[in-house]
C-alpha cells in the first residue's frame, strides 16, 4: 500500500512569483507520480508525470518537478506563476506492479492562491 | 490518449433514490476506475471495473451502495444507490494505462 503527503494545505504566492508544492511519498515498492490540477468547478488535468528515467519532469503551463528517490519527494516548481494557475493541486502515484495511472493513491491537495 | 465521456455533467437528487453514472472511452480498454471526490477532499478508488468479471472495490466500499456494470470495451456505469447527503460529491473515472480522467459527476443529495 502507498500514501502521499502533501505537506502544505494552502499556498498562497504573488503573481510573478516562484512556487513549489510539496509530496512526499510512502511506499514498499517502486511507484509511478503523477501531478494533477483541478480548477474551480472543473475536473483534474494531468500537469506531469514520471515513469523512468531523468528525474526532473517537464509538464504543461511552465510546471516541473523532480523525483528524489532518497527523499522519496516528487516536489512540483514553477518559476513564475500567473493568477490563472489559482487551483487545487494533487499529487498522486500509482505502483509499478500495475500500468502506469492504474488504481492512484492522492495526496490530500494543495490549494494555491495567486494574488496579484 | 484516451478520451473519456461521462454523464451527467452534474445532478441533484433526492435522498433515498439511485443515480446511475455513465462513462464512455472512445478505445477498448480492459480495466475502468471509478473514484470520488468528497467536498473539499482529495480523491479516493471505489473500485476497478474490469470487463467480464465482477468490479473490485476498495475497502469501505460496498457493492451494495455502489454497484458497478461493465457490458463491453468501452463502457462502464455506477450507480449510487439509496443516497444520502453524505454521497454529495464528485464522481469520476478513469481508464488503465492513461492517468486521465472524465470531467466528473457533481452529484448533490438534498
Amino acid at each position: 500500500a502507498q500514501s502521499v503527503t502533501q505537506l502544505d494545505s494552502q499556498v498562497p504566492v504573488f503573481e510573478e512569483a516562484p512556487v513549489e508544492l510539496r509530496c512526499n511519498y510512502s511506499s514498499s515498492v517502486s511507484v509511478y507520480l503523477f501531478w494533477y490540477v483541478q480548477y474551480p468547478n472543473q475536473g483534474l488535468q494531468l500537469l506531469l508525470k514520471y515513469l523512468s528515467g531523468s528525474t526532473l519532469v517537464k509538464g504543461i503551463n511552465g510546471f516541473e518537478a523532480e523525483f528524489n528517490k532518497s527523499q522519496t519527494s516528487f516536489h512540483l516548481r514553477k518559476p513564475s506563476v500567473h493568477i490563472s494557475d489559482t487551483a487545487e493541486y494533487f499529487c498522486a502515484v500509482s505502483d509499478q506492479a500495475q500500468a502506469a495511472g492504474n488504481k492512484l493513491t492522492f495526496g490530500g491537495g494543495t490549494r494555491v492562491l495567486v494574488k496579484p | 490518449s484516451a478520451v473519456i465521456s461521462q454523464k451527467p455533467s452534474r445532478d441533484i437528487c433526492q435522498r433515498g433514490t439511485s443515480l446511475t453514472i455513465q462513462c464512455q472511452v472512445d478505445s477498448q480498454v480492459t480495466m475502468m476506475f471509478w473514484y470520488r471526490q468528497q467536498p473539499g477532499q482529495s480523491l479516493t478508488l471505489i473500485a476497478t471495473a474490469n470487463q467480464g468479471s465482477e468490479a473490485t472495490y476498495e475497502s469501505g466500499f460496498v457493492i451494495d451502495k455502489f454497484p458497478i456494470s461493465r457490458p463491453n470495451l468501452t463502457f462502464s456505469t455506477l450507480t449510487v444507490s439509496n443516497m444520502s447527503p453524505e454521497d454529495s460529491s464528485i464522481y469520476l473515472c478513469s481508464v488503465e494505462n492513461q492517468a486521465f480522467f472524465g470531467q466528473g459527476t457533481r452529484l448533490t443529495v438534498v
